[in-house]
């Protein structure tokens, strides 16, 4: 069965840096992959997605991420950060499950942003 | 373009209470349909899906229900609240894949309903 790890539930950047999150995933044939983020009390809005074209994926706002087969990543970046990209973002995977129907979700990584 | 509705917004219910939130979807037709649940601080669960009219699939055994009686409506449902049904309700939508394609399209996500059982 597929599966999401999102490493950090928490990181911190400043203003201007470059935001990096984790996300690896296990799955016997490479999958479809998606970020999403969530402001608060709002909700999911989707940032990219891989579908098994090119693996460099760009999304809105700024950010893209990489799908890397031999590492099972799919690691979101923004070259630098913004104080609106404070939010939660939520890796997904969709893959090969006795129903086709579902997308499994990460844990979440909550992006602060310092000024 | 495809919308997704949600209401209420926000709602305040005593244990022991009802409940039923509506989730609609317009722009599209036959969409599979999901309700998930976000608790304080955690990740997403998923509740219930369907895949038409009718047809619900129970991911967690709990006191709530849903039902899909047309085919852009999902309707999450309780006959009696407990304080652990509190949290953020979201509904989402995605394009069902076509026969014999096991990956799942990306889903879209409602607004949400914040739920809070006193």
């Amino acid at each position: 069965a597929q599966s999401v790890t999102q490493l950090g539930s928490h990181v911190s950047v400043s203003e201007g840096a470059l935001v990096l999150l984790r996300c690896n995933y296990s799955s016997s044939v490479p999958p479809y992959l998606f970020w999403y983020v969530q402001y608060p009390n709002q909700g999911l809005q989707l940032l990219l997605k891989y579908t098994s074209a090119a693996t460099l994926v760009k999304g809105i706002n700024g950010f893209e991420a990489e799908f890397k087969k031999s590492e099972t990543s799919f690691h979101l970046t923004k070259p630098s950060a913004h104080m609106s990209d404070a939010a939660e973002y939520f890796c997904a995977v969709s893959g090969l499950y006795s129903s086709a129907s579902k997308i499994i979700f990460g844990s979440g990584t909550r992006l602060s942003i310092r000024p | 373009s495809q919308t997704i509705h949600q209401w209420p917004a926000t709602l305040v219910q005593p244990v022991g209470s009802p409940l039923s939130l509506e989730c609609t979807v317009e722009g599209t037709s036959n969409p599979n349909l999901y309700w998930y649940r976000q608790a304080a601080g955690r990740g997403l669960q998923l509740l219930f899906y369907s895949v038409g009219i009718g047809q619900i699939s129970s991911e967690v055994p709990q006191n709530l229900s849903a039902s899909r009686p047309q085919d852009r409506q999902f309707i999450l449902s309780s006959k009696k609240l407990l304080l652990s049904d509190s949290g953020f309700y979201l509904c989402a939508w995605s394009v069902p894949p076509p026969g014999g394609q096991a990956f799942s399209y990306e889903q879209y996500f409602g607004p949400g309903t914040r739920l809070t059982v006193t």
